[in-house]
């Protein structure tokens, strides 16, 4: 069974201050997602990443994959009360289905 | 121009009875999903049709039956609910194996 381990489960910042969430697995993934899901609301995708080692930029949220493809961090710069949400990474392990992390719950205090 | 919608938002039901979810999207996608989400955000994969045909089905009890009658539609039907079966159920569709869209979830409470 492969897993996807989010650390931290919970994370309560400052306006203005940066963050890093990580997504990790024991096992090689062939591609990875990030999603945000705001409360009453279903994910929504933020970006994927395929090749490792891949970094992607999504205004203040920076994505990278890890050279091994079994893990990858989600970087927020300057974060706003906006970001406030779910953060899901979803592994696709080559069995045509998507497997989701444990989930990191960040809340962004003005 | 709502992309994957779903009916109810919100479903309160005694144990033992059987209730009905819908799933219904129109951005022309082939591949429908029905995830989980349970009390600690986990969101786990139940079953997955493409074009009609059930190609996931996860470990989950056959008092879960999802039925698609068309590729814009994918329903599920809970036999027998039980207390652990409340939680929040996403619909999603897919063209293949692309990305997902999901719908805005049945918060589903069985007293």
């Amino acid at each position: 069974t492969q897993l996807l381990e989010q650390s931290p489960q919970f994370l309560s910042i400052q306006e203005g201050e940066n963050l890093t969430v990580y997504c990790n697995s024991s096992s090689v993934f062939s591609s990875l997602q990030w999603y945000r899901q705001e409360p009453g609301e279903g994910p929504v995708l933020l970006v994927t990443v395929v090749t490792g080692g891949e970094v992607k930029k999504l205004k203040r949220l920076t994505f990278q994959f890890g050279d091994a493809r079994k893990d990858s961090s989600l970087h927020i710069t300057a974060a706003q009360p906006g970001d406030t949400g779910l953060y899901l990474c979803a592994a696709n392990f080559g069995n045509e289905k998507l497997t989701f992390g444990t989930g990191t719950r960040l809340t962004i205090i003005p | 121009d709502t992309a994957v919608s779903q009916t109810p938002k919100y479903l309160v039901t005694q144990m033992g009875n059987d209730k009905s979810i819908k799933c219904e999207q129109n951005l022309g996608h082939d591949t429908m999903y029905w995830y989980k989400q349970d009390s600690k955000k986990f969101l786990k994969i139940m079953f997955s049709y493409n074009n009609k045909e059930l190609i996931i089905n996860e470990t989950v009890p056959n008092r879960f039956s999802p039925k698609s009658p068309d590729k814009a539609h994918l329903n599920l039907h809970i036999n027998s609910l039980e207390l652990g079966d409340s939680a929040v159920y996403f619909c999603a569709s897919s063209h293949r194996t692309d990305t997902q869209y999901f719908g805005p979830g049945t918060r589903l409470t069985v007293l």
